[in-house]
């Protein structure tokens, strides 16, 4: 069955360093996307990718955030100079069509890369 | 952000028995409904669906509800089976696969 890949499954940086975090969404999926889970809270929406350009993003998705996709295959996220709160579970996802009355709204979420910053 | 709210943190049940997970919502432009299950160092799993439309949607085991006028969604599972323990999640799709979760509620299905 296929699924979503993410790498590194925990990456530990310093204070003020960058990190790239990966993915590799389905292969005929057409739309991804970030989420994030600081350590016993809610699942956060970051930001959705469509067409190699963002469609949405949260406040949280601020200009120390970004995402490409390099190629046809990955899809990443890079945070430019990592705070402590940035610690969290990261969740990249994709889904074939975008939610809404045509679809069911589905997305595949990849096993997440643990980010924890010292 | 408490647009998708899970009052439960936990449920308890006996195999066999009915597990009944609740939601309740603040924004009526919400168009989609989701439930998903996470297990420990795993990803959300997506489990059933309902559009804002329906009242009802039935997969297996697994039967969501929406009940539009209080703004409130259940997802019944029939058996509850131990392979059913894990953390349960609320979803909202508002846009371009933007999910809104609730906090997720804990259910331990006993032997």
């Amino acid at each position: 069955e296929p699924e979503v890949t993410q790498t590194p499954s925990h990456q530990v940086t310093q204070m003020g360093q960058e990190v790239i975090l990966r993915c590799v969404p389905i292969s005929n999926h057409l739309y991804f996307y970030w989420y994030r889970q600081i350590l016993g809270q809610k699942v956060e929406f970051l930001v959705s990718f469509y067409n190699n350009e963002i469609s949405e993003k949260s406040e949280i998705f601020d200009d120390q955030f970004s995402v490409e996709r390099p190629d046809g295959s990955n899809f990443t996220l890079k945070i430019r100079s990592t705070k402590l709160e940035d610690s969290a579970m990261y969740f990249c996802a994709s889904s074939e069509q975008a939610s809404g009355r045509a679809s069911t709204g589905e997305l595949f979420f990849g096993e997440g890369s643990r980010l924890t910053v010292l | 952000d408490q647009q998708v709210k899970q009052n439960s943190p936990s449920l308890s049940v006996q195999e066999g028995r009915i597990s009944i997970l609740n939601c309740d919502y603040t924004n009526s432009m919400f168009d989609y409904f989701l439930w998903y299950k996470k297990y420990p160092a795993e990803g959300p799993t997506f489990l059933i669906s309902i559009s804002s439309i329906k009242d009802k949607n039935e997969d297996g085991r697994f039967t969501v509800f929406l009940n539009k006028s209080a703004k409130h969604l259940s997802l019944h599972i029939v058996p509850s089976q131990p392979g059913d323990s894990a953390v349960y999640f609320c979803a909202a799709s508002v846009a371009l696969g933007k999910l809104i979760f609730g906090q997720g509620t804990t259910l331990q299905v006993k032997p």
